[in-house]
């Protein structure tokens, strides 16, 4: 089984320029989550998906950050204008109910 | 609301040593708890979960951990560690209430195994 895939594996821009990170979760998996990953932090919940749905963006910071997933499936995470601050490892991860959390290996945003 | 902290951030051992790290999470409600493990240059890989039943879990690569709902902790263990057990460890949470479905990480716990 494949797992989830994230692509790119890097990306380094230059801070006010936008910039977009894909997910493909596994097969069937309904729920897809969005984690962003800070330099010696423990990942933080972005944004969560059922199916079509975002249910949870209350840590999404709306201003700058947007996402979707169209068909329920692949999934796009979007940052525009990109601050410093950015800069992190952005981790998608998919679910069926809640039992089990398969992780992609994140993109690594450098702003500059 | 709910969170999760690990004890210890840097942790260095000789191999063959035992390891214990820390987890405890504020949530008085039932919970799913995970440890997950991030060896350089990886993803997160799942080593453990439990969900119910015998609060002593096994997972892969001679890890366990054991859930102690008094407590409201989550300790990993290991008897003997080795130099490939090099890598950061997360405990993670995942509070059953409402409709959060979110896994709460706590801040991460760094193994360094000396050769």
């Amino acid at each position: 089984e494949a797992g989830v895939v994230q692509s790119p594996r890097y990306k380094i821009i230059e801070k006010k320029q936008p910039v977009a990170f894909w997910c493909n979760p596994i097969s069937g998996h309904n729920t897809l989550y969005w984690y962003r990953q800070n330099l010696g932090q423990g990942p933080e919940l972005l944004i969560r998906y059922e199916n079509e749905e975002a249910v949870d963006d209350s840590q999404l910071p709306k201003d700058r950050f947007s996402a979707e997933r169209l068909k329920g499936v692949d999934s796009t995470l979007k940052i525009q204008p990109a601050e410093l601050g950015d800069s992190a490892v952005y981790l998608c991860a998919s679910s069926l109910a809640r039992n089990g959390y398969t992780f992609g290996s994140g993109t690594r945003l450098t702003v500059v | 609301a709910q969170s999760v902290s690990q004890h210890n951030h840097h942790v260095i051992l000789s191999e063959a040593a035992s390891l214990e790290l820390g987890c405890n999470y504020s949530y008085g409600g039932t919970v799913n708890l995970f440890w997950y493990v991030q060896y350089p240059g990886q993803h997160l890989q799942l080593l453990l979960k439990y969900f119910s039943g015998d609060p002593l879990v096994k997972g892969i690569k001679g890890f366990e951990a054991e859930f102690i709902k008094s407590k409201f902790s989550f300790n990993l263990r290991k008897p003997s560690v080795q130099w490939s057990d090099t890598a950061e460890y997360f405990c993670a949470v995942n509070c059953l209430s409402g409709n959060t479905g979110k896994l709460i990480f706590g801040q991460g716990t760094t193994l360094q195994v000396k050769p």
